[in-house]
């Protein structure tokens, strides 16, 4: 399996523009993770998915913010408009969580909100 | 809210010497716990998972402990190279399992 592939690896865009990231799972996995990283904050937990199914967002900062995972294999985070202050690296993760098995992190995408 | 501290949050040390990082966690009430190493740039990468029924896991040259009663794991790198050098973060798993609290990391030089 190649691990969990997110898209794209670097994107800039203006303020108030439409951001979304992409995010394929390691195949079998069943729990989806969307995790941000900043110098200030460090990894925050932004929301999880389980079988396709939303189970926590507490950690999505603002309505702005919104995520969907249509099938087993592809997820995304979408941001609405857009903000400088949303600059990160945004990572995705998966698991299989009733093995209780170890996170697999993506590569991430670094976003520059300009 | 569980909150997740790692000590030293820098350190620095010759080829060669073994080495002890920390991790704490506020809540035992802890499913797993999970040490991750980071390169600049790049994303993380699994480098040991402790059950929370366990006390240690074992990888090379990698080390880690769990004492869930007292909040506590440890890090131990034997006979640390250059190649080691990277940020190392813990990170605990809820009653979940699913939800992974992560410390601020240690960053560690490894000098040649």
């Amino acid at each position: 399996d190649a691990g969990v592939i997110q898209s794209p690896r670097h994107e800039v865009t203006e303020m108030g523009q439409e951001v979304t990231l992409r995010c394929k799972p390691i195949s079998g996995h069943n729990s989806l993770f969307w995790y941000r990283q900043t110098m200030m904050r460090g990894l925050e937990l932004l929301i999880y998915f389980n079988n396709n199914v939303p189970i926590d967002d507490s950690g999505m900062p603002e309505d702005r913010f919104s995520a969907k995972m249509p099938n087993a294999s592809f997820s995304t985070l979408k941001i609405q408009p857009s903000e400088p202050r949303d600059s990160a690296v945004y990572f995705c993760a998966s698991s299989l969580a009733e093995l209780n098995t170890e996170a697999f992190f993506g590569q991430g995408t670094r976003l520059t909100v300009v | 809210k569980q909150e997740v501290t790692q000590i030293p949050a820098a350190l620095s040390v010759p080829e060669g010497e073994n080495l002890v990082l920390n991790c704490s966690f506020t809540d035992s009430a802890i499913y797993n716990l999970q040490w991750f190493r980071q390169d600049p740039g790049k994303g993380l990468t699994s480098l040991l998972l402790i059950q929370s029924s366990q006390r240690e896991q074992t990888s090379g040259r990698l080390n880690a402990s769990l004492d869930k009663s007292s909040g506590r794991s440890t890090l131990y790198i034997a006979a640390s190279q250059p190649g080691d050098s990277a940020t190392y973060l813990c990170a605990v798993g809820d009653s979940s399992g699913s939800r992974l609290t992560f410390g601020e990391g240690t960053q560690l030089t490894v000098n040649p």
